[in-house]
């Protein structure tokens, strides 16, 4: 069946510095989710991506799948406290497949 | 607000015990998830329902756990003689859906179940 895997699991970042999460498929995804769960919280989704090369940017956030659609990263340029969570990515075929999921914490 | 709900928020019991928690999804949506979650993981599909047909069952999901959706709205999951094993947050999703298209899913903000 489908894995998917996040590195790295944790990341703690300075305000104010980038960062960059990725995700990696075992198979060829028909397309990946990005979700973000707030400590006590719920998945709340973020983006798809559907093309393989494709990138989308939601303010500071940047997502990219990858050419042979078998990896997607995940890049927030600088960090602020708000972003702190845990970010999911899911290889969607009707029924999501989530990785472990990259938690992030922030040093004010 | 995520407009699915989920009931009840905690629940605790004991070992042997059945339990059953209830979900409303968003109204428009005829697609329904259960998904599983321990700490420090991804949550792990379980089962997922199309209007009312059940259309996939997770190796996870052993012969103790039965998932109904009877009318295509709300959706049961009950556990039957529950293990502490079983002790997790249980997440309920929905989404539309179209033949050849996945839309995002929406969670409920869950069931804690802890087994004693």
């Amino acid at each position: 069946g489908q894995q998917v895997m996040q590195i790295p699991q944790y990341q703690h970042v300075q305000e104010g510095e980038d960062f960059t999460t990725y995700c990696n498929s075992s198979t060829t995804l028909s397309n990946i989710q990005w979700y973000k769960q707030r400590p006590g919280g719920h998945p709340v989704f973020l983006i798809q991506l559907v093309k393989s090369g494709e990138v989308k940017k939601q303010k500071r956030l940047t997502f990219q799948f990858g050419e042979a659609k078998k990896n997607s990263s995940l890049h927030i340029t600088a960090t602020q406290t708000t972003d702190v969570g845990t970010y999911f990515c899911a290889g969607h075929d009707y029924k999501l497949s989530f990785g472990a999921g990259t938690t992030v914490t922030v040093r004010a | 607000d995520t407009g699915v709900s989920q009931d009840p928020r905690h629940k605790i019991t004991k070992r042997g015990q059945n339990v059953t928690f209830r979900c409303d999804p968003i109204s428009e949506h005829n697609r329904l998830y259960w998904y599983r979650q321990t700490l420090g993981q991804g949550p792990e599909f379980l089962t997922y329902f199309q209007n009312e047909a059940q259309l996939e069952k997770s190796r996870l999901l052993s012969d103790r756990f039965s998932a109904e959706r009877p009318k295509g709205s709300f959706s049961t999951l009950e556990i039957q003689r529950t293990e502490q094993g079983d002790s997790a947050m249980y997440l309920c999703a929905s989404s539309s859906g179209g033949r050849d298209r996945n839309y995002e899913q929406y969670f409920g903000p869950g069931t804690r179940l802890t087994v004693t």
